[in-house]
């Protein structure tokens, strides 16, 4: 248990609904990614957040996706107006990035996913 | 040629014996590099990060090879428990505050066969 939690680990919807995915990392991490992962392939970078800020969106994420981390701790990923191509396993991932530190410090710890099925 | 490229395999080898991944990447401003591993149906985890001259961690060994741009994974003396997808990482951009983003390539799969 590497001290990353999400919820809900599997989420099973219809075509057309939303879903909210939450993810808590670890408590001293300031940085947070959130990823896509389906059969077969690596991991698929999805966005991060330095504490509250949003720094980069992936291409992947479409207009129907947003990421959320208000406060800067947990993190919110809803997909609205789901699609079956939206089906994957979605990992969230935190880390401990200083400025000016080396890239040692951007070793990332995963949480355990949530599995979304889009029927 | 794609940003980090593996070998998807999978590697079928048998116990005890001596297993090696290449990772290679196609920015050559690329500046951090890792292992992760990753169970079936599990997330991934961190194996090693790759440094410019080379690090050891008991049967693992990771090299980086900047100048043809490449990583490598060595496992010695393989165990059943090392069956896994084996996933190599690289950031991109020199570490800084604002980074861009991290690539993992697509795996390999690795059986050790008893």
């Amino acid at each position: 248990d590497t001290g990353v939690s999400q919820n809900p680990r599997h989420k099973i919807t219809k075509r057309g609904q939303n879903v909210t995915f939450r993810c808590d990392p670890i408590s001293e991490h300031n940085r947070l990614y959130w990823y896509r992962q389906t059969l077969g392939q690596g991991p698929e970078f999805l966005t991060y957040f330095q504490n509250e800020a949003q720094l980069e969106k992936s291409r992947l994420l479409s207009d129907r996706f947003s990421a959320e981390r208000p406060k800067g701790s947990f993190s919110t990923l809803e997909i609205q107006r789901t699609e079956q191509g939206d089906s994957a396993m979605y990992l969230c991932a935190s880390s401990l990035v200083l400025r000016g530190t080396s890239g040692s410090l951007h070793e990332q710890y995963f949480g355990p996913g949530t599995r979304l099925t889009v029927t | 040629r794609k940003e980090v490229e593996q070998d998807p395999g999978p590697f079928n080898v048998p116990e005890g014996a001596t297993v090696a991944f290449n990772c290679t990447y196609s920015n050559s401003a690329s500046q951090s590099f890792f292992w992760y591993r990753q169970d079936c149906r599990k997330e991934p985890k961190l194996l090693m990060s790759v440094y410019s001259s080379g690090n050891e961690d008991g049967r693992f060994t990771a090299q980086l090879n900047r100048a043809s741009q490449y990583i490598s994974l060595l496992i010695r003396d393989s165990k059943l428990s090392d069956s896994a997808t084996y996933l190599c990482v690289v950031t991109p951009a020199r570490p800084s505050y604002r980074d861009d983003k991290i690539i993992f390539g697509k795996g390999t799969r690795l059986h050790i066969l008893p």
